[in-house]
Formats: C-alpha cells, structure tokens, sequence
C-alpha cells in the first residue's frame, strides 16, 4: 500500500553539490510530476511526465534535470546546487493528467548552506 | 493561461465552528475542481473533486459546489474539529490541460 514513495526524508546540502531525489510509485500511472513548496507561494510544478521516457518543463524548471527511465520512477536532480532551492520537493502521479486526481509523496526537505 | 484565487490564512477558528474558505478560478472552458488537504509533515491528499456546473464534492463532512456562474468552488464545513488543523489547497484543471493549477494554500488551525 505504499503509493507515492521519495527518498531521502531530508537532504543537507553545501552550495555547489549536486544530488538526486527519486519517486517511486506503484500504482502504474502514467503521469508524474515534481514540485516545490515554498511559504507564501503553494506549490510550483517544476517538471512532469506523461510517460516513460518523457519529461517536459513546468513553471520553475531553472536548475534541475528529471529523468524517467522506467514508469514506476521519476528522479530529479540538480547539478549544482543554491540557496534558492532551499524548499520542500513533493513528487506526484496521476492515472491520466488533467481530470485524474494526483497523489503525492510525503515530501523530501532539502537545505542548501 | 489558468488561475486560482483563495482565501489567505491563516484561519483560526473555535472547535464546532463553521467553516468557508473561498476559491474563485479562471479558466476556459469547463475544468475540474479540485480540494487538496496537507496535514503537517505530510504530502497533499485529495479532499474532494467536482468536475462539472453545480456538481457538489463531499467528503469527511466537508463540501464544496462547482459554481460556474461566479466561477466558484468554496469550501465548507459545519462543525469543525481539532483535527481539521491543516493547509487547504484549491485546485483546477482543463479537459486536455497535463497539469494541475494550485491556490497557494490556506492554513487553518482549530482550537478546543
């Protein structure tokens, strides 16, 4: 019963080094997407897919790279990291985008110094 | 492009209150509307969902009706309990549209 899985919990991270976050769902969807949740501004779509081996930008894409080699996993990274993204990452999936409700993951905490 | 506007928090609110946050949407066309909850330290959970004119979403008591005419999908509750306490999100998306359109969260805390 385990849903929308990411990994790791929490992250600290100095300015400059890069990492990656992986989702992981075991629901066969389709569509997965990455956000960011900042105080103030809700969540922001930073990548998505709408299927394996597919990524597409959302509306803060700057500084990250996505990758979906397999449909069950969609993994984020960022190459270098900043202070700017010092945020809380959710990873979604949906069925089918649009319509289809999305379900997310617990979140993961990263602190860039 | 897609809009949504809610409510600002934070709510505050006695226990066995009724409860509204406001939503109001642009967008072409007919999208369905959406209610996310997020307990803390959790990821958002749908609520509940409406996805045509004057359909009502309901769920743990909480309702909300798609208002096409004021472009509307408000939240309710009659009585709330302490473990209402959370951050509400409305949220819409267009027939054809990939992703999803967020308010930016109301955050409502419920005291004894």
């Amino acid at each position: 019963n385990a849903g929308v899985t990411q990994t790791p919990k929490f992250r600290v991270l100095k300015t400059g080094q890069s990492m990656t976050l992986l989702c992981a769902q075991d629901m066969n969807h389709e569509y997965m997407y990455w956000y960011r949740q900042d105080p103030g501004m809700g969540l922001r779509l930073i990548h998505y897919s709408v299927g394996e081996g597919t990524t597409a930008k959302g509306e803060v894409p700057d500084g990250y790279n996505v990758s979906r080699l397999k449909k069950q996993n969609f993994l984020l990274g960022l190459e270098s990291a900043a202070p700017s993204q010092t945020s809380v990452y959710f990873c979604a999936s949906s069925m089918q985008g649009g319509y289809q409700p999305q379900h997310f993951g617990d979140g993961t905490r990263l602190s860039i110094l | 492009g897609d809009s949504v506007t809610q409510m600002e928090g934070p709510v505050t609110l006695s226990e066995e209150a009724f409860l509204t946050i406001n939503c109001t949407y642009t967008a072409t066309g007919y999208p369905s509307l959406f209610w996310y909850v997020q307990y803390p330290g959790e990821g958002l959970q749908l609520l509940l969902k409406a996805t045509k004119a004057d359909d009502k979403g309901s769920n743990k008591g909480f309702e909300a009706t798609y208002r096409k005419e004021t472009t509307s999908f408000h939240l309710e509750k009659g009585s709330v309990q302490v473990s209402d306490s959370a951050v509400y999100f409305c949220a819409i998306s267009n027939f054809g549209n990939e992703k999803l359109t967020f308010g930016t969260g109301t955050r409502l805390t419920i005291i004894p």
